[in-house]
């Protein structure tokens, strides 16, 4: 059973602050990690990919990977209550796209 | 350039009906996945469909099943409906690795 696991939060910061969501998951043979953004009574949105080991930078957006740890993480810099929502993490290898249950992240403003 | 399009957004069944759910991937993209999101186990796969063969299926009862058109459509049908089942269904399309959700069908069942 090929799992992706987040804590589930609320992961609550302050406006301006960085928020840093953590990810883990089990299938080493995993090559297609994605974030994605869910707000209430709306579906997933997609705001990163990675694909190697490092960072990847997309606007406030940072996306962090360990393939040896098995972990991904996503920081978000300057946060801002519209931030406030569900982050999922998704992992991909030769299986479909497998979830994590998602982290909730309350910008307070 | 459209989206991906679900048909209906809420329906509400009873108990032991059928139901259809529809979705029009973004053109060009031949791969259409649906998914399952409840609050207790958050989105679950339920198939993934390419050039209209079933690629993958998820760990779902047979009363699940689902299809595609040669335009890429797919839809899904929910046989003998429990109270269970009632969930966002999503379905996505993708050229690559990305996918791209649509908005959902919200099925409520009574």
């Amino acid at each position: 059973q090929k799992e992706v696991e987040q804590n589930s939060g609320p992961l609550s910061v302050p406006e301006g602050a960085i928020a840093s969501l953590n990810c883990t998951y089990s299938d080493r043979g995993s090559q297609s990690f994605f974030w994605y953004r869910q707000y209430s009574g709306k579906s997933p949105e997609l705001i990163m990919s990675i694909y190697s080991n490092g960072d990847k930078e997309d606007g406030r957006f940072t996306a962090q990977l360990n393939k040896a740890s098995q972990y991904v993480s996503l920081l978000i810099r300057d946060s801002q209550p519209s931030d406030s929502a569900t982050y999922l993490c998704a992992v991909k290898g030769n299986t479909p796209l497998v979830f994590g249950k998602g982290t909730r992240l309350s910008v307070i403003a | 350039k459209a989206g991906v399009t679900q048909t209906p957004r809420y329906l509400i069944k009873t108990r032991g009906q059928q139901v259809t759910l529809s979705c029009s991937p973004i053109s060009g993209h031949r791969s259409v996945s649906w998914y399952q999101q409840t609050p207790g186990q958050g989105l679950q796969f339920l198939f993934e469909y390419f050039s209209e063969t079933q690629r993958n299926k998820g760990n779902f009862p047979g009363r699940f099943s689902g299809r595609q058109f040669s335009n890429s459509r797919s839809e899904m049908n929910v046989s003998t409906l429990e109270l269970g089942d009632s969930a966002l269904y999503l379905c996505a399309s993708s050229l690559g690795d990305g996918y791209t959700f649509g908005s959902g069908t919200r099925l409520t069942v009574v």
